[in-house]
C-alpha cells in the first residue's frame, strides 16, 4: 500500500506570493491533518480535513487555507506569502470516522520564503 | 487547552544504556497521547499511542510508555539503546473530542554514543 504522498517536496517561492501544496492520503483514509514544522516553534497544528469538511482547526492567520477533494486528496494553500512562513510542511493521514485511529505522515513539503 | 513540555532538547546515552524521555502535559479533557520519532528528512513515523485502558503501552522499536495521570507525564523509555535509535522525538496530545487537533512537544534529539 503506498503511502502518504506531498508534492512538491521543495519550492521556493518570494514575498507576497502564494503557494499550493498537494497531500494524497493512503488509500482508504478519509481524514488528512496538516502541520508546519519550524526550528523556532516546532511543529504546529493547521488543520484537519475529514469528509471534505474542515473537523479542526490551530491558531493560523487566515492566510492559511486547505480544501479536501472528493477523493481525500487534500490542498494548503497559503496567500501573500510572508519570510516566517519558511517550514516544512507536514501532511498526514488516518482512517477517520470514531476513534483517533493512527496518523501516517509524509515526508513534507520544504518551503522556502524569499 | 492543551500543551505538551519535553524536558531536555537534547539527551544523549550509551550504546546499551537505558533511554528516558520525558514528556508532562496538561489538558482540560481526557487526552490521547502519543510519542513519534522523525528522522532526517522524514516525516513523523508514530511509536506509540495511549487511549485507554492499561496505562503501560508498549510500542515499536522495544520502546514503551506509561500515562500517569496523578504526575500528567507520559515518558518514554527503551531498556537497551541502539545506535539506530538516534532521532529526534515528539511528545504529542490530542483531545477526544472527535479527530486530530495534535499538540506537540518542542522535540528531544536523542544521541547514542558507541
Amino acid at each position: 500500500k503506498a503511502g502518504v504522498t506531498q508534492t512538491p517536496r521543495y519550492l521556493i517561492k518570494t514575498r507576497g506570493q502564494q503557494v499550493t501544496l498537494s497531500c494524497s492520503p493512503i488509500s482508504g483514509h478519509r481524514s488528512v491533518s496538516w502541520y508546519q514544522q519550524t526550528p523556532g516553534q516546532g511543529l504546529q497544528f493547521l488543520f484537519e480535513y475529514f469528509s471534505e469538511t474542515q473537523r479542526n482547526k490551530g491558531n493560523f492567520p487566515g492566510r492559511f487555507s486547505g480544501r479536501q477533494f472528493s477523493n481525500s486528496r487534500s490542498e494548503m494553500n497559503v496567500s501573500t506569502l510572508e519570510l516566517g512562513d519558511s517550514a516544512l510542511y507536514l501532511c498526514a493521514s488516518s482512517l477517520g470516522g470514531q476513534g483517533l485511529n493512527e496518523q501516517f505522515f509524509g515526508p513534507g513539503t520544504r518551503l522556502t520564503v524569499l | 487547552a492543551q500543551s505538551v513540555t519535553q524536558l531536555g532538547s537534547h539527551v544523549s546515552v550509551s550504546e546499551g544504556a537505558l533511554v528516558l524521555l520525558r514528556c508532562n502535559y496538561s489538558s482540560s479533557v481526557p487526552p490521547y497521547l502519543f510519542w513519534y520519532v522523525q528522522y532526517p528528512n522524514q516525516g513523523l513515523q508514530l511509536l506509540l499511542k495511549y487511549t485507554t485502558g492499561a496505562t503501560l503501552v508498549k510500542g515499536i522499536n522495544g520502546f514503551e510508555a506509561e500515562f500517569k495521570k496523578s504526575e500528567t507525564s507520559f515518558h518514554l523509555t527503551k531498556p537497551s539503546a541502539h545506535m539506530s535509535d538516534a532521532a529526534e522525538y515528539f511528545c504529542a496530545v490530542s483531545p477526544n473530542t472527535g479527530g486530530f487537533k495534535t499538540i506537540f512537544g518542542a522535540g528531544t534529539r536523542l544521541f547514542v554514543k558507541a
